[in-house]
């Protein structure tokens, strides 16, 4: 199975602040990587797909690249309501694995 | 409109046996693939399986392989999950998920609200 590994696993930031998180997939799986974000108690919600497409409605301060094996999310400029939990997953293959995710936490 | 509903999450001991629901409506069911994905308390989320449109295709993560069955009724616009052998670390909110087949680049349409599963003595 492929592995997906998140970094860092907390970061904390100021409203404002560029952030970058990372994802790492123990094979290549192209670019058939998508981020979500999560706040407690709610449905993960999808950002970004294909590596780099922006899902529809989502602000565009959100987005993505990479290809094969290394993956990053930017946040250009924080909102507050940015402060959230957020996932990597890989399907490009049928095990869809999550990366353990990245908390974002006011500094 | 478009709605995903798990249900019957809830108590069990270790070595039991529950079956979770996933009802579908506001779209054309047997044309999507569906997956089942959990997260245990204050924990990650973690892919369980896959089940194609026609339920002949199905895959599972390591570690509930052997243990859960996944299947679905295309007539009833019903997934399920059969869970035997629970451990207590198959603790989690339960959820289902659907994407339809061949249509678009996303990994998944539509989520569920989730189902909670407590395995306990």
């Amino acid at each position: 199975d492929i592995q997906m590994t998140q970094s860092p696993s907390t970061l904390s930031a100021s409203a404002g602040d560029r952030v970058i998180i990372s994802c790492r997939a123990s094979q290549s799986i192209s670019d058939w990587l998508a981020w979500y974000q999560q706040k407690p108690g709610k449905v993960p919600k999808l950002l970004i797909y294909k590596a780099s497409t922006l899902k529809d409605g989502v602000p565009s301060r959100f987005s993505g690249s990479g290809s094969g094996t290394e993956f990053t999310l930017t946040i250009s400029s924080l909102q507050p309501d940015d402060f959230a939990t957020y996932y990597c997953q890989q399907y490009y293959t049928y095990s869809y694995s999550f990366g353990q995710g990245t908390k974002l936490e006011i500094k | 409109q478009v709605q995903l509903v798990e249900s019957g999450g809830g108590l069990a001991k270790p070595g039991g046996s529950l079956r979770l629901s996933c009802a579908a409506s506001g779209f054309s069911f047997s044309e999507y693939y569906m997956t089942w994905i959990r997260q245990a308390p204050n924990k990650g989320l973690e892919w369980l399986s896959y089940i194609g449109e026609t339920g002949t295709i199905t895959y599972y993560s390591d570690s509930v392989k052997g243990r859960f069955t996944v299947s679905r009724d295309n007539h009833r616009n019903l997934l399920y999950l059969q869970m035997d052998a629970l451990r207590v670390d198959d603790t989690a909110m339960y959820y289902c998920a659907a994407k339809e087949a061949g249509a678009g680049a996303e990994p998944v349409d539509y989520w569920g609200q989730g189902t909670l599963v407590t395995v306990s003595s």
